[in-house]
């Protein structure tokens, strides 16, 4: 695609639920980052994906939170369990390579739990 | 330790010149970069150095000393839109992964 892509945009749900976010990277593209950001603050680094293989997941906060990348494109993060901490933008990123090219970002997905 | 530091917030006038700074301390080092983000929006990329020196590119320009674990990002002829905050990014060479520091929000004021 011409940009990252990310859905869904918004996401409100309750503590406690499941939810799967997914990024679709610029094509070609075969580095693939998850950050979150929470109101105000900077970007915190979660986890990154060399096509489908993730060499550092140093920043999952918790085993509740995993991801995957298939057939390195699309990403999916997923938050089992969800608390109320969780809420907050989740960024993806995608470059050329993960040690060259700088970082393209998707427009975020905005995630609140009640 | 990884860390990256920058000031916080900054207050300049439009028309006017503004040095952002950042330090860093990061288990290798392939590349510094700055990122703007305006609010409520993701963050764009501005400029990226890996040698030591000078990088312009229009109002902005982006410096690097790699001895000294030091960037700054210069803004040149402010103007009211380059109100946002400003990420130092840098990438490390073990593992290839670009940690961001928490940003500098810049007002930008008539």
């Amino acid at each position: 695609g011409a940009g990252v892509s990310q859905s869904p945009s918004n996401k409100v749900t309750e503590k406690g639920k499941d939810v799967e976010l997914r990024c679709d990277p610029i094509s070609g593209h075969t580095a693939l980052y998850w950050y979150r950001q929470s109101l105000g603050q900077g970007l915190e680094f979660l986890i990154y994906f060399q096509g489908n293989s993730a060499p550092d997941k140093s920043g999952l906060p918790s085993d509740r939170f995993s991801a995957e990348r298939t057939g390195g494109s699309v990403s999916t993060l997923t938050i089992q369990r969800t608390q109320q901490e969780d809420s907050a933008v989740y960024l993806c990123a995608s470059s050329l390579e993960a040690h060259t090219g700088e970082l393209f970002f998707g427009e975020g997905s905005r995630l609140t739990v009640l | 330790g990884q860390n990256i530091d920058q000031p916080t917030e900054m207050t300049a006038t439009e028309g006017a010149i503004v040095q952002i700074n950042c330090t860093y301390q990061t288990s290798g080092f392939n590349g510094l970069f700055w990122y703007q983000q305006h609010a409520g929006e993701a963050p764009t990329f501005l400029s990226y150095n890996v040698l030591d020196g000078l990088e312009e590119k229009g109002r902005f320009s982006s410096f690097l000393s790699r001895s000294k674990g030091y960037s700054y990002l210069l803004l040149k002829e402010l103007q009211m839109k380059d109100s946002a905050s400003y990420l130092c990014a840098v990438r490390g060479n073990g593992g290839f992964k670009t940690i961001f520091g928490a940003g500098t929000r810049l007002f930008v004021k008539a």
